[in-house]
């Protein structure tokens, strides 16, 4: 969607951290969330965040929001090859249902 | 229980047909959604129903799209006279109801291409 950014690709060695960067651009979204695509399958919700929140973890996975800038980052600890994908960043107002999504990040984890 | 699923998950068809898409979401959830991805691109809203109500077309890109939800469950996107451009991944979401903190989970597309 227009408006919410994601760069495209991200290439990081098993057992490292990845790091996936988003940007939004309105004000009024309150909802974030990070959904992952494996081929063949549907889009997996694996975490959101609301807008009164700076961070929020779960398992291997932390959700930074940094609600100023506009930005929200996922990062995930140990990566393993289970977690090559496409990631998507999306965003949602407050009272709407419509989800915008960005292009979606490329994971590719290397041996 | 039983995710959202999607037939067919592959449709080819000629320029000029009528395809229909089919969705059935969770069951129990309320609210049931449309969504539209490109090659390379994040799913774009098409549409959107709350029980068999269609709450928002405003996705919708012309006439020739249309979606239905008869009885508040399946739900069918029909395209009339398909053109090369509505190829893509076609995704349906489902949610237990209508709310902001209320998760869309997606079911596994279905691949359109238009020859």
């Amino acid at each position: 969607g227009e408006d919410v950014e994601q760069s495209l690709f991200l290439s990081v060695r098993e057992g490292d951290s990845s790091v996936i960067n988003c940007t939004y651009t309105d004000s009024s979204s309150t909802y974030l969330y990070w959904y992952k695509q494996e081929p063949g399958a549907g889009l997996q919700l694996l975490t959101y965040i609301f807008s009164n929140m700076d961070m929020k973890q779960d398992q291997r996975l932390t959700v930074l929001l940094n609600k100023k800038d506009k930005h929200l980052s996922l990062r995930i600890a140990d990566t393993q090859t289970g977690d090559s994908a496409i990631y998507f960043c999306a965003e949602r107002a407050y009272n709407d249902y419509k989800l915008s999504f960005g292009a979606g990040t490329t994971v590719t984890v290397r041996a | 229980g039983a995710g959202v699923s999607q037939s067919p998950r592959y449709k080819v068809t000629k320029r000029g047909q009528d395809v229909a898409l089919r969705c059935d979401p969770i069951s129990g959830h309320v609210s049931l959604y449309w969504y539209r991805q490109a090659l390379g691109q994040g799913p774009e809203f098409l549409t959107y129903f709350n029980y068999e109500a269609q709450q928002d077309k405003s996705g919708l890109p012309n006439d020739r799209f249309s979606a239905e939800r008869p009885e508040g469950s399946i739900s069918t996107l029909t395209i009339q006279r398909t053109e090369q451009r509505d190829s893509a991944m076609y995704r349906c979401a489902s949610s237990l109801r209508t709310s902001s903190t209320d998760t869309q989970y997606f079911g596994p597309g279905t691949r359109l291409t238009v020859l």
